[in-house]
């Protein structure tokens, strides 16, 4: 089975751009978490997807979002980038967020310049 | 507000050992707990969960154990290998409601194996 997969590993962007990551979840899951990690930080959690829904969301401003598509596919959103957003940003999927083991992607290295 | 504390930052043990990891919650709330391995530039991967209605669970070198009323998780690995060294992670997660796909956790103990 394969794991999951996140768009694309390494991304360098400006202060004020926006930014999209992707991910594909494991076949059969239909609970798509984001987090950040930092080192300040460690892994913080951003959202979670299931269904197309947004059922939970972290302490973060409103410049992070996402969405889910019909076949569980999910991407997050960075609109007007800080510095303080360069992070490595992990998605993690379940069959249903809850009493299920989260699977994770490689992430997506995010550099803010 | 830490809820899920990883009070050593590190640990270092000899191949063929034990190696102890431990992790404290403040929230009585969780009911689940799992612990992840993470080598740099990669996704952290799941070792091994527990409920807390259990209060330990083993797969293979790995074995969780859990203590509710002192709030306190480790996990022991038996033996240790150098392909042990890794970050290691708790986490913490509760059921249902705003706690849907959410979890919390510690700031991770580095684990180096010596050969």
């Amino acid at each position: 089975k394969a794991g999951v997969t996140q768009t694309p590993r390494y991304l360098i962007k400006t202060r004020g751009q926006q930014v999209t990551l992707s991910c594909s979840p494991i076949s059969g899951h239909r609970s798509v978490s984001w987090y950040q990690q930092t080192p300040g930080q460690g892994l913080q959690f951003l959202f979670e997807y299931f269904s197309e829904t947004q059922r939970n969301k972290g302490n973060f401003p409103g410049r992070f979002s996402g969405r889910q598509f019909s076949n569980s596919r999910s991407e997050m959103n960075v609109s007007t980038l800080e510095l303080g957003d360069s992070a490595l940003y992990l998605c993690a999927s379940s069959y249903t967020g809850s009493y299920n083991e989260q699977f994770f992607g490689p992430g997506t290295r995010l550099t803010v310049l | 507000d830490q809820q899920v504390k990883q009070n050593s930052p590190s640990l270092s043990v000899q191949e063929g050992r034990i190696s102890i990891l431990n992790c404290d919650y403040t929230n009585s709330m969780f009911d689940y707990f799992l612990w992840y391995k993470k080598y740099p530039a990669e996704g952290p991967t799941f070792l091994i969960s527990i409920s807390s209605i259990k209060d330990k669970n083993e797969d293979g070198r790995f074995t969780v154990f859990l203590n509710k009323s002192a709030k306190h998780l480790s996990l022991h690995i038996v033996p240790s290998q150098p392909g042990d060294s890794a970050v290691y992670f708790c986490a913490a997660s509760r059921a249902g409601g705003t706690s849907y796909g959410k979890l919390t956790f510690g700031q991770g103990t580095i684990l180096t194996v010596h050969p």
